[in-house]
């Protein structure tokens, strides 16, 4: 499976944005760009995913290159609530049983 | 989103004895579930895939007679730890998704809220 990069942490202030960027420069034609996060002691839950296209959806944007080759999450304005680690992860368009592999992510502090 | 519970949230139990751990999707019906552990401060680790009616498969170095997996109906996969020990102490976290035959890189898995078991 191709592999993502993210920085293992990232600061932000509350009520600003946040870009939260991920490297994959091996992506292949078919894999889509998935975003989860994770709350401290919680599971994961899902953020948002995309192909080719920037998306948009009431949690986040995702802005993606060109080539295809690296990604942004876009948190318009953080909050508190924001603060967790978040995933970037690729699945192939014929996911093989679904299943997700998650890598180191980066960890999201939001500072009051 | 569909929600997913997990039942204990929390366990404390003795070395050598066995814990089960439930998985419910309880509002949509779960064909594929997944069973994760985590360790402090580090990611989650993919154990094992469960399908509805057949057997789980297990991912590479993870021992299925230690980690028993039953997916009997469409919204209840359960995780039993057996002869726990101290090193089995983790967060075990589980996720459900109906996937698609064709398409499935496009589908969504709800996690559950994770269970945290502390073996002494």
């Amino acid at each position: 499976d191709a592999k993502t990069t993210q920085p293992n942490s990232m600061e932000s202030n509350e009520e600003e944005p946040v870009h939260l960027p991920c490297n994959h420069s091996t992506i292949s034609g078919t894999d889509y760009i998935h975003w989860y996060r994770q709350l401290p002691s919680q599971g994961p839950e899902y953020v948002i995913h995309g192909l080719t296209s920037n998306v948009n959806n009431r949690m986040a944007s995702l802005a993606i290159a060109e080539d295809r080759k690296s990604s942004t999450l876009i948190l318009h304005r953080a909050t508190l609530r924001d603060a967790a680690v978040y995933y970037c992860i690729l699945r192939p368009y014929y996911n093989q049983g679904g299943k997700l592999i998650f890598g180191q992510g980066t960890e999201l502090s939001v500072k009051p | 989103g569909a929600v997913v519970s997990q039942h204990p949230s929390w366990v404390i139990c003795k070395s050598g004895t066995s814990v089960k751990i439930e998985c419910r999707s309880l509002d949509f019906q779960a064909t594929t579930m997944f069973w994760y552990r985590q360790f402090p401060k580090q990611s989650l680790m993919l154990m094992a895939t469960s399908n509805e009616g057949s057997k789980a498969t297990y991912e590479q170095g993870v021992e299925k007679d230690k980690f028993l997996i039953n997916h009997a109906s469409l919204t209840l996969s359960t995780l039993t730890v057996t002869s726990a020990h101290p090193e089995d102490s983790s967060f075990y976290i589980c996720s459900a998704t109906s996937p698609r035959r064709v398409g499935g890189g496009t589908d969504t898995q709800y996690f559950g809220p994770g269970t945290r078991l502390t073996v002494l």
